[in-house]
């Protein structure tokens, strides 16, 4: 079955640039049926949507942080990444990516285990 | 952005028990709903999409309905194994807007 998985540095200073990676196992990143996501959790509060991309590059980010993100795809790799510029402390959060099903149920079915962030110097 | 507002915020239960989540959106959503059921240091799992389907693999005694602006999500027959914080979230409308949460404890 498909598995997403996150990497990335897990400390990131402040003002800098916080880049994940979701690499993706048991399916294709190629698939037309599917958008690949980022969403992220503060610890102990709620879920924030960052984005989408979808394979052939198309984007669609959160009006609150399209500002500061970029997203990427590699398919001869097989993953997505997330880069985030100009890091604070609030953006201290869980990082998941997850499969967002656009042309089906119309929700992240599938989700990687998370990868928590720290921003501080 | 579509506001997602739950109730309640935390709810107490015993095994067996049925218990009723509420999540009200802020605009017509249709039936873009899905909720979702997180434990622990784990990440989401869809549990409904739609509003009422269920995710495959997921037991029978989870229950969605609603559509419009008013959605719930029911447990019937509490297993050990739900206690958990529940999320709803809307797919009508870029941004994905997620509801606060809301935190399921063993009475």
């Amino acid at each position: 079955q498909v598995q997403l998985q996150e990497s990335g540095p897990g400390l990131v200073k402040p003002s800098e640039t916080l880049s994940l990676t979701c690499t993706v196992s048991g399916g294709s990143v190629s698939s037309g049926n599917y958008y690949w996501s980022w969403i992220r959790q503060p610890p102990g509060k709620g879920l924030e949507w960052i984005g989408y991309i979808y394979y052939s590059g198309t984007t669609d980010y959160n009006p609150s942080l399209k500002s500061r993100v970029t997203m990427s795809v590699d398919t001869s790799k097989n993953h997505f990444s997330l880069k985030l510029r100009s890091v604070t402390a609030a953006d201290t959060a869980f990082y998941h990516c997850a499969r967002y099903g656009g042309h089906e149920n119309y929700a992240f079915d599938i989700w990687g285990q998370g990868t928590m962030v720290t921003v501080s110097s | 952005d579509i506001q997602m507002t739950q109730s309640p915020s935390s709810l107490s239960a015993s095994v067996g028990d049925r218990v009723t989540i509420t999540c009200r959106a802020s605009h017509n959503i249709n039936t873009y709903l899905n909720w979702y059921q997180q434990k622990p240091g784990k990440a989401p799992n869809l549990l409904i999409y739609a509003a009422s389907s269920l995710q495959g693999g997921v037991p029978s005694r989870f229950i969605g309905s609603g559509s419009g602006t008013d959605f719930t999500l029911s447990i019937s027959g509490l297993h050990p194994e739900d206690f958990a914080t529940y999320f709803c979230q809307q797919s009508y409308s870029p941004p994905r807007t997620f509801g606060q949460g809301t935190k399921l404890e063993i009475k």
